[in-house]
């Protein structure tokens, strides 16, 4: 069971918005910044947002990312059916001294 | 945007010692002030980072593996390397290198993401 808390699926419809939740503690997320990484089948995965809320060049601003304490979330607005992918966030673990990944968010378009 | 890609055998026993290369092409890692990393993920499950190098020399990784990783540099060939120890049918896995954008400071991280990242190389351990 991973450190870092996600929830196993979510889905929405085209066009509309989703979010996804990744729950931590203060030796984590509480006090390190996030990145978020979206992976296809068999491919590798690729970030979406880094230092909690930043946007790689070429990630469109559908992605955001935001840091509540010890719990951030990556919101998809406009969704399309090509954003069917695993979900992924990232952190340090101060305690543990590691990098910490949540279990994967499976999102589905319907 | 550096290019990476992993190269090793892909099938070995149990017991044996994994050892896979990183070449990066399109940045230089001795000139460069990221990281380099190794991660993986067994088939269906969660990714998992083994640790990662700076150029000069600092290595760190994951605990939980830590007694079994070694990861090296080779400036010269602009290529890192992991290996790892003891196999066992718990190390099958898709193996990725990536470049690792790293900054801790006062035990809190600012910078800690991987970007971008090879295709990644599957790696199995059966008898």
């Amino acid at each position: 069971q991973s450190v870092l808390t996600q929830p196993p699926s979510v889905s929405a419809a085209p066009g509309q918005t989703v979010t996804i939740s990744c729950s931590g503690s203060s030796s984590n997320i509480g006090n390190n910044y996030v990145s978020w990484y979206q992976q296809f089948p068999g491919t590798a995965p690729k970030v979406l947002i880094y230092e909690n809320k930043k946007r790689p060049s070429g990630i469109p601003d559908r992605f955001s990312g935001s840091k509540s304490g010890t719990s951030a979330t990556l919101g998809i607005t406009g969704l399309q059916s090509g954003d069917e992918a695993d979900y992924y966030c990232g952190t340090w673990d101060s305690s543990l001294s590691t990098v910490l990944f949540g279990g994967g968010t499976k999102l589905t378009v319907l | 945007q550096p290019q990476l890609q992993e190269s090793g055998p892909g099938l070995l026993k149990p017991s044996e010692t994994l050892s896979l290369t990183c070449t990066v092409s399109g940045a230089s890692i001795g000139g460069s002030s990221y990281h380099w990393a190794w991660l993986r993920q067994p088939p269906g499950k969660d990714l998992e980072w083994i640790g990662s190098l700076y150029f000069r020399g600092t290595t760190y990784s994951n605990p939980s593996l830590k007694s079994r990783v070694t990861i090296s540099v080779d400036t010269s060939r602009n290529q890192f390397s992991l290996r790892l120890s003891s196999v066992t049918a718990a190390d099958t896995a898709v193996y990725f290198c990536a470049r690792h954008a790293y900054y801790c400071s006062g035990g809190s991280c600012i910078q800690n993401w991987f970007d971008p990242w090879g295709l990644g190389t599957l790696v199995t351990v059966s008898s």
